[in-house]
């Protein structure tokens, strides 16, 4: 089945040590998104890839960083994590462009739950 | 993209209809309104969405006002697995990637 895939499910770093979360994609979708959800809170959208081109949310810290080499992997890159860097990281994809709102429909990873000790 | 207010939780008994509002007032008529669940620990799964016509499919129904300002997602006979934080997005469809911005949602807590 086609679907986005995120490893690993659970990680957990150093505080101040790099971190690469993982996302790959079967569903040859040209949008890949990253979003951060903190405990008890709504995904937060960190950034996205159109196609190779990085589009970045103006609240998104530096310490964040994202490498998308080909159509099928993104990747999540925390230089210096910090506690409060602690969260679940969700991957999702979507088609664009489409004659309708269906083709927007974002898909998730399950997730990647971020420990920072 | 419309700010979307929703209750933060509602409580629904196994096998009935669970009805969730959504009060979406500033949508813009270009602006398409797309649910969300999300069931613990996983992500965020799409339900269903619609312009301005009431929208049906194997998992839920959409009923949109007639002013666009509010709408309300029904699930027929709701079942535990259903317990999840249901997500009201307003967001314009076919823009530059059709990103999503999630608001605090419902926690829906299906009861036998």
């Amino acid at each position: 089945d086609a679907m986005v895939i995120q490893n690993p499910r659970y990680q957990v770093t150093q505080f101040g040590k790099p971190v690469t979360l993982s996302c790959s994609q079967t569903l040859n979708h040209n949008v890949m998104y990253w979003y951060q959800q903190k405990s008890s809170q709504a995904p937060k959208l960190l950034f996205h890839y159109y196609d190779k081109d990085f589009n970045n949310e103006a609240d998104t810290p530096d310490n964040f960083q994202s490498r998308r080499p080909n159509t099928s992997f993104c990747f999540l890159d925390i230089r210096s994590p910090g506690l409060g860097d602690a969260a679940m990281y969700l991957c999702a994809t979507s088609a664009y462009p489409g004659p309708s709102g269906r083709d927007n429909e974002q898909f998730f990873g399950p997730g990647t739950r971020l420990t920072v000790l | 993209d419309a700010k979307t207010t929703q209750p933060p939780s509602m409580d629904c008994a196994e096998g009935r209809a669970a009805n969730l509002p959504c009060n979406h007032s500033t949508i813009s008529g270009n602006e398409y309104v797309y649910w969300y669940r999300q069931i613990h620990s996983q992500g965020p799964q799409y339900i269903i969405h619609g312009l301005k016509n009431n929208e049906t499919n194997e998992m839920a129904s959409l009923i949109i006002t007639e002013d666009r300002k509010s709408s309300t997602l029904i699930l027929p006979h709701a079942t535990l697995r259903d317990t999840a934080v249901y997500y009201c997005i307003v967001r314009v469809a076919n823009t530059n990637a059709g990103k999503s911005t999630f608001g605090d949602g419902t926690t829906l807590t299906v009861k036998p």
